[in-house]
């Protein structure tokens, strides 16, 4: 069974650009979380999606947005990018509500 | 605010020795414990959940929860050089909106595991 796929792995974007990263599940599993993790900040929790609904969203400005389509695969999109939104980009899918597998993430520079 | 604590390390023992990770959290209604290892450069990967007190043993992983002290640990038997990461704690509580709350991670303990 394929794992949790991020698309693109890298990113280069600059201040004021926007950026859209996308998650595909793995096959079977309805609910998607994103992350951000940071040297400094860690693993900070973005949102969670199910069956096309958010579920929970953590402590980040409204530029970061995101949505579940009908095939479970899930978008984030950041607008408006800031130097500090540099970061590694994870999904996880899960079947079971807890139960959380991660992607090889997307690595977002800001310059 | 829910958090979730560990030592960054690093935390250095020598091959075929116990590793032992702490972690501890504030929230009381958490629900599940998971702990998740970390390669450089790598996404994080699940080893161990657990959801009852006592402890949970997986091949030379062994978590052990303690809820009265809102405490998890992951202890390696045999540890190996392979096992050199940083290890995640991560705790899922209750929203209290009625559905299950997200995932918080501590930022990690990072193990070296020397030859």
């Amino acid at each position: 069974k394929a794992g949790v796929t991020q698309t693109p792995r890298y990113l280069i974007k600059t201040r004021g650009q926007q950026v859209t990263l996308s998650c595909s599940p793995i096959s079977g599993h309805r609910s998607v979380s994103w992350y951000q993790q940071t040297p400094g900040q860690g693993l900070q929790f973005l949102f969670e999606y199910f069956s096309e609904t958010q579920r929970n969203k953590g402590n980040f400005p409204g530029r970061f947005s995101g949505r579940q389509f009908s095939n479970s695969r899930s978008e984030m999109n950041v607008s408006t990018l800031e130097l500090g939104d540099s970061a590694l980009y994870l999904c996880a899918s899960s079947q079971r509500a807890d139960i959380q597998y991660f992607g090889a993430g997307t690595r977002l520079s800001v310059l | 605010q829910k958090e979730v604590e560990q030592n960054s390390g690093p935390l250095s023992v020598p091959e075929g020795a116990i590793a032992s990770l702490n972690c501890t959290y504030s929230d009381r209604g958490s629900q599940s414990f998971f702990w998740y290892r970390q390669y450089s450069g790598k996404s994080p990967e699940l080893i161990m959940f657990i959801y009852s007190n006592g402890d949970k043993e997986d091949g030379r992983f062994t978590a052990q929860l303690n809820k009265a002290s809102q405490y998890v640990s992951l202890l390696i038997r045999d540890s190996q050089p392979s096992d050199s990461a940083t290890y995640l704690c991560a705790v899922r509580g209750r929203n209290y909106g009625g559905s299950q709350g997200n995932l918080i991670f501590g930022k990690g303990t990072k193990l070296s595991v020397k030859p």
